[in-house]
């Protein structure tokens, strides 16, 4: 679990305003990547990284936008935050053992839009 | 692309007694088949995993089914005990594709 930390933990903003959430990994792992979890829906892939400026879509990914500048970092932002985008975000690590795709989680970011 | 259903949306069980999740999916190239189990407030944690070359595995309590012909896969937990209750999540992947596709969950309650 220390491998994994997730900035901020929790956010109350308002609509329209931009925010950014911060992963931040020690395990020098290649893979990351970005989830949204509501109630009835499971956990929904926004965005992923394979590698140092390699990022790649997800299946909701509409509103979002990632950067990975660093192998230890992965930034989402919205640019325009709306009262849809309230959820609890995950980021994920995974180092791909050879062709298997083992993930393992942060603890979480509750982001609510007003 | 992928997608996963998984069944029940909720399980009731009384201690001792055996849990049975079920999930299905639709890609035939999937071949990794994560569980995750989640307390709330918690992150999703990794609890078993089975893989497309073997059809089950068992880990002490639970245990892992995959019939590749039906496409689905099942996680078993026997001797249910309260602590077991959470959310569990089924997910499945192939491994060129990079990408989990979860289920929607399934909250399990171990009544004392």
């Amino acid at each position: 679990d220390a491998g994994i930390t997730q900035s901020p933990r929790h956010k109350v903003t308002e609509t329209g305003t931009p925010v950014t959430l911060r992963c931040h990994q020690t395990e020098n792992h290649r893979y990351m990547y970005w989830y949204r979890q509501d109630p009835g829906h499971g956990l929904r892939l926004i965005h992923y990284s394979y590698g140092v400026k390699d990022t790649d879509k997800g299946e909701v990914s509409d509103g979002y936008s990632v950067s990975r500048s660093k192998t230890e970092d992965f930034l989402l932002t919205l640019e325009s935050a709306t009262s849809s985008q309230t959820s609890v975000y995950f980021c994920a690590i995974s180092e791909q053992t050879g062709s298997y795709n083992e993930q393992f989680f942060g603890p979480g970011t509750r982001l609510t839009v007003l | 692309g992928e997608n996963v259903e998984q069944h029940p949306s909720t399980l009731s069980v009384q201690e001792g007694d055996s849990a049975v999740i079920k999930c299905t999916y639709s890609d035939s190239a999937s071949n990794y088949f994560p569980w995750y189990k989640q307390e709330l407030g918690k992150r999703p944690q990794l609890i078993i995993d089975i893989r497309s070359n073997v059809g089950e595995k068992k880990d002490q309590r639970i245990a892992v089914t995959l019939n590749k012909t039906a496409k689905h896969f099942s996680l078993h937990i026997t001797e249910t005990q309260p602590e077991d209750s959470a959310v569990y999540f089924c997910a499945a992947s192939r491994g060129s594709a990079r990408q989990l596709t979860f289920g929607s969950g399934t909250q399990l309650t171990v009544l004392p």
